[in-house]
């Protein structure tokens, strides 16, 4: 039940595109297609945005995306907003009943 | 409204327990998988345990195995975590959450604080 990979730190400026990746093995990740992201920002319960790889909730606007290739999944937030400036984590089912988070990625918005 | 709301956090001393209840409404609870997620101060989210609809199946992060308990009560549409042998490396804001049809966190609660320290 290993943490998935994030890069600790993402930046982009107002209307530019920023991706997150994700990496885990063929055990999580890899695996299945159960893999979401969920936002959070400072002091809030974390928020769905997207689920199984590239689907997005009622009401997630458009800017956000994501995909999967192999291992690593990756979420992308294009036409960067000021309030998309959250910390952002990747989680999948990893087996067994069991779910993994990724270590979390900071977006800021320069 | 549909929200989730979790209490019995505070402080607690190396070796104790706990018990964090999650108040569920304006939803089908029982309808519902259930899960207890925690970050501790300044770190990412932890999946730490989920229980069926009815109960009788549950798991749990190998980091609390043996020490934690998820349960519910679906006539009171609450959700509970019974915490044991409390260490240090506990400390955490324990959020619930609830698991939709694509085995995602779909509505969370605001989190209670869990202090483990002498």
């Amino acid at each position: 039940q290993s943490a998935l990979t994030q890069p600790p730190s993402a930046s982009g400026s107002p209307g530019q595109s920023v991706t997150i990746s994700c990496t885990g093995t063929s055990s999580d990740v890899g695996g299945y297609k159960y893999v979401s992201w969920y936002q959070q920002h400072p002091g809030k319960a974390p928020k769905l945005i997207i689920y199984e790889v590239s689907k997005r909730p009622s009401g997630v606007p458009e800017r956000f995306s994501g995909s999967k290739s192999g291992n690593t999944a990756s979420l992308t937030v294009s036409g960067l907003q000021a309030e998309d400036e959250a910390d952002y984590y990747c989680r999948s089912y990893a087996g067994s009943s069991t779910w993994v988070f990724g270590g979390g990625t900071k977006l800021t918005v320069l | 409204e549909v929200q989730l709301v979790e209490s019995g956090g505070g402080l607690v001393q190396p070796g104790g327990s706990l018990r964090l209840s999650c108040a569920a409404s304006g939803f089908p609870f029982s309808t519902y998988w259930m899960h207890w997620v925690r970050q501790a101060p300044g770190r990412g989210l932890v999946w730490v345990s989920r229980i069926s609809r009815d109960g009788s199946s549950t798991s749990y992060a190998d980091s609390v195995k043996g020490r934690f308990t998820i349960s519910r009560d679906n006539a009171k549409n609450t959700l509970y975590l019974q915490m044991n042998s409390l260490r240090a490396d506990d400390t955490a804001v324990f959020y619930c959450a609830r698991e939709d049809g694509s085995q995602d966190f779909d509505l969370w609660g605001r989190g209670t604080l869990v202090t483990v320290s002498s």
